[in-house]
């Protein structure tokens, strides 16, 4: 049975970084072909794709936002982290893990979300 | 980047009914397309991908279909479960998402 669950610090402040872990089971991210990717949703709004980091180690980025993101693993312990630099309002939203393949993108497993608040 | 235009934003469809949802993608995806369906304070659920393939234990009256930039979502005898968010992702360049639809009943 395949379950992601995020984990974060609920609340910070505007120009802080924000860092996501994503703890999950059923599948290893040392197995040839999976990745997990961050996918973000403003509250009443779209999808946001962050960034997604497979098992081979290679990492892609939203281009919107390449330059604050920082994507990484932990196979061993099966986590996947997500740190977002000099956060703003822009950046409130509910942020979700999910498992999806290097060759087809497609998400087939999504943790519940986080809701992150950036306050001052 | 490639950019997905969703129809229509809303819409509202009877029990039995017959629905469909449109995403265009700005240039050719080539069957890069999934749909999920996302339930109000819940996460999405994948229902089909590669634009016409369903996803295990998704019920068969939701089906895909489409190719290069025109894709639809058709869900047949529509039931009060699918009282939902629809989304369109893309992910032949990256990954993009259309902005939704929102089924209600009438």
């Amino acid at each position: 049975q395949v379950t992601l669950k995020e984990s974060g610090p609920g609340i910070l402040q505007p120009s802080q970084t924000l860092s996501l872990t994503c703890s999950f089971s059923g599948f290893s991210l040392s197995t040839s072909g999976i990745c997990v990717s961050w996918i973000r949703q403003p509250s009443g709004k779209g999808l946001e794709w962050l960034a997604t980091i497979c098992w081979e180690d290679s990492k892609g980025y939203n281009p919107s936002l390449k330059n604050r993101l920082t994507i990484s693993k932990d196979t061993s312990n099966n986590q996947a982290f997500l740190k977002i630099t000099s956060v703003d309002t822009a950046d409130t939203a509910i942020y979700y893990c999910a498992r999806n393949g290097a060759i087809s993108h497609y998400f087939d497993y999504w943790g519940q979300g986080v809701m992150v608040t950036v306050s001052s | 980047d490639i950019q997905m235009t969703q129809s229509p934003a809303s819409l509202s469809a009877s029990l039995g009914e017959t629905v469909t949802i449109e995403c265009r993608a700005s240039e050719d995806i080539y069957n890069g397309l999934a749909w999920y369906q996302q339930k109000p304070g819940k996460s999405p659920q994948l229902l089909i991908y590669n634009a016409n393939s369903l996803h295990t234990g998704v019920p068969s009256r939701f089906s895909g279909s489409g190719s290069g930039t025109q894709y639809s979502l058709k869900i047949n005898s529509l039931q009060s479960e699918d009282v939902a968010s629809y989304f369109c992702q893309q992910y032949y360049d990256y990954d993009t998402f259309g902005a939704g639809t929102k089924l209600e009943l009438k």
